[in-house]
């Protein structure tokens, strides 16, 4: 159990267009998902928090206008890079943390590697 | 700011060898220290250390936690070439919604 999908798995695009990332938690309802960004040799750097049904909140530096987070249903979060450039082009990674599950349990999706030409 | 630091960056031993990986944290507010390993994708979860001095393992691997010293270590003994990976020490930050600190990683190369 406490599976998460992210969709796609790999994306190219072209600079100045928008991406959606999809994340989904298939077996649990998630009241809470994060999304992460992975530059190459780096660590995972939390970007923003959101909770069904309400705004997400970022972290400081995270322009909420370019990365759009919608968590709709408590099993989906989609996250929308909005006139991708190259500098965007990085790992996202999303969590969820599962309706009544043990505290700080968050379970990773695959991941999604988007690069932006 | 929160930051959790992680050492060494890099590692290469050999097969059989014996591994510890350090992690040292400053947070605001602490409630868990978290590791994990991460090979291609998404990080998969090893331990969650909250209580000082005890140990948790799971088979080759152990890790501790000195919150005195905020500081956690992780051990692995007689490697194998499946142990590469990159592992990640991260803190739980209690808020509302649970937030994670994640180090840098420890890239560890296991030679056969």
């Amino acid at each position: 159990g406490a599976v998460v999908s992210q969709h796609p798995s790999r994306v190219i695009c072209k600079s100045g267009t928008s991406v959606k990332i999809e994340c989904r938690s298939l077996d649990f309802q998630a009241t809470t998902m994060f999304w992460y960004r992975q530059f190459p040799k780096q660590s995972l750097m939390l970007m923003a928090t959101s909770n069904e049904g309400s705004k997400a909140t970022y972290e400081q530096g995270v322009e909420k206008d370019k990365f759009l987070i919608n968590h709709a249903s408590l099993t989906l979060s989609t996250l929308t890079v909005t006139s991708a450039h190259p500098e965007d082009s990085s790992f996202y990674i999303c969590s969820a943390r599962r309706r009544g599950g043990r505290l700080g349990e968050q379970y990773f999706g695959p991941g999604t590697r988007l690069t932006v030409t | 700011e929160d930051k959790v630091v992680q050492s060494p960056l890099s590692l290469v031993v050999h097969e059989g060898d014996t591994v510890t990986l350090n992690c040292s944290y400053e947070v605001t507010n602490f409630r868990s220290l978290l590791w994990y390993k991460q090979e291609k994708k998404a990080p998969t979860f090893l331990f969650m250390l909250t209580s000082s001095g005890i140990e948790k393992k799971s088979g080759r691997l152990s890790s501790i936690l000195d919150k005195k010293e905020l500081f956690s270590i992780l051990n692995i003994t007689a490697t194998q070439t499946g142990d590469s990976a990159v592992y990640l020490c991260a803190v739980l930050i209690p808020n509302r919604d649970d937030k994670i600190i994640f180090g840098k990683g420890t890239r560890l190369h296991i030679l056969p």
